[in-house]
């Protein structure tokens, strides 16, 4: 799998968007970016994922660049619940192995 | 529908002896991964079933061992358990193991 890099930390306002940067540079054609989350001490919450076109659930929205080298995870009103470690993973399609780096810590402050 | 449930939530055993632990996967799914998650080595696979067969395997010794029932819940299994065991193990289970994986709670286990 291509390897993931984020920002170790970020802060943010509740109320407000929180952006997550991710970056995959040498992502291949057939791998596609997953985000999951990891409140403190429970089980990886999956979020979103996407392959080149932008994606929007419930929880979140997805942006990929077009050269496909990085995204961004959109929480639109992030709340204090939000407050988690968030995993930007690219997983080939097909694979079923989940590669989980550091992630960030998102710290949503009242 | 209910989600992935784990059981036991928590463990405490003595170096050497051996442990299970259960998985009980989403109900239609047929894919059940195991992981482990250390605060040095933050979450690592452990390997994968699907349809009672092992369908893919991480980098972890002999010790650890796991087998898929028909009706797709799964067990591992750890034996001759060391100190470095100590770990959140979880699972999580999905259709075709091709899709997004659901994860349980986990099980915390200390090893003494």
């Amino acid at each position: 799998d291509a390897k993931t890099t984020q920002p170790p930390s970020m802060d943010c306002a509740e109320g407000r968007a929180a952006n997550l940067p991710c970056n995959h540079s040498t992502i291949s054609g057939n791998e596609y970016v997953y985000w999951y989350r990891q409140i403190h001490s429970q089980g990886p919450q999956y979020i979103i994922h996407g392959l080149k076109n932008n994606e929007t659930n419930e929880m979140a929205s997805l942006i990929i660049t077009e050269d496909r080298k990085s995204s961004t995870l959109i929480l639109p009103h992030a709340t204090l619940r939000d407050t988690a470690v968030y995993y930007c993973i690219v997983r080939v399609g097909g694979y079923s192995t989940l590669t989980f780096g550091k992630g960030t810590m998102l710290l949503v402050s009242p | 529908k209910a989600g992935v449930t784990q059981t036991p939530r928590y463990l405490i055993k003595t170096r050497g002896q051996q442990v299970t632990l259960s998985c009980s996967p989403i109900s239609g799914h047929r894919s059940v991964s195991w992981y482990q998650q250390t605060p040095g080595q933050g979450l690592q696979f452990l390997f994968e079933y699907f349809s009672e067969t092992q369908r893919n395997k991480g980098n972890f010794p002999g010790r650890f061992s796991g087998r898929q029932f028909s009706n797709s819940r799964s067990e591992m299994n750890v034996s001759t358990l060391e100190l470095g065991d100590s770990a959140l193990y979880l699972c999580a289970s999905s259709v075709t193991g091709e899709d997004e994986q659901y994860f349980g709670p986990g099980t915390r286990l200390t090893v003494t």
